[in-house]
């Protein structure tokens, strides 16, 4: 069974700080990866996504992820943290037997410190 | 722009009332998802639906029930609702045809039962 495990449920650093937001999954196939943001009192709104054409993926606002298969990892990196940045994070894999469906991480929240 | 609305941001009943919960998509997607959303714990999927009238049980189906009458619109049931459905509920939407395809979100609906 596809599971995705995000370590640490919040994570706080500094204005203008690496972020890095980590996901582990577990797959049997090569997975279909998302990583999706929640602003407060707002539903979910894609960030990026893998589905196998380049290992490293680029997404909005200036987050990029990627995946490494030796890892099982598919971590969410931002070079330089912004108060806007502040929000919840959720990785995701799409579940291969049953097309479109996603199974959630259980979400990092994100703190920025000014 | 694409748009998914719920009927209600916030929503306040009593146990044992029945709850209906609508959700409606403007991109003539077919699939349609209910999560629930709760602190530590991720998104979990109640229930989803592929095509008009076609319903799956999601991961925690008990106590929820759904309908899809029109491709537009999938409200979710609460039968009799109890204060364990405390919850933020979200509704989301995909095209079909591949595994990768971008789930939408609605902003969620926050339902308090007392």
């Amino acid at each position: 069974a596809q599971s995705v495990t995000q370590l640490g449920s919040h994570v706080s650093v500094s204005e203008g700080a690496l972020v890095l937001l980590r996901c582990n999954y577990s797959s049997s196939v090569p997975p279909y990866l998302f990583w999706y943001v929640q602003y407060p009192n707002q539903g979910l709104q894609l960030l990026l996504k893998y589905t196998s054409a380049a290992t490293l993926v680029k997404g909005i606002n200036g987050f990029e992820a990627e995946f490494k298969k030796s890892e099982t990892s598919f971590h969410l990196t931002k070079p330089s943290a912004h108060m806007s940045d502040a929000a919840e994070y959720f990785c995701a894999v799409s579940d291969l037997h049953q097309g479109g469906k996603l199974i959630f991480g259980q979400g990092t929240e994100l703190s920025v410190k000014p | 722009d694409v748009k998914v609305t719920q009927s209600s941001r916030y929503l306040v009943k009593r146990t044992g009332e029945k709850v209906f919960l609508e959700c409606v998509q403007d991109m003539d997607h077919e699939n349609m998802f209910w999560y629930r959303q709760d602190p530590g714990l991720g998104l979990r999927l109640i229930y989803f639906s592929y095509d008009v009238k076609m319903k799956e049980k999601g991961d925690i189906p008990e106590g929820y029930s759904v309908s899809r009458e029109k491709k537009e619109r999938f409200s979710l049931i609460l039968e009799s609702a109890s204060t364990n459905q405390t919850s933020m509920y979200l509704c989301a939407s995909s095209s079909s045809g591949a595994p990768y395809n971008e789930q939408f979100f609605g902003p969620g609906t926050r339902l308090t039962v007392l």
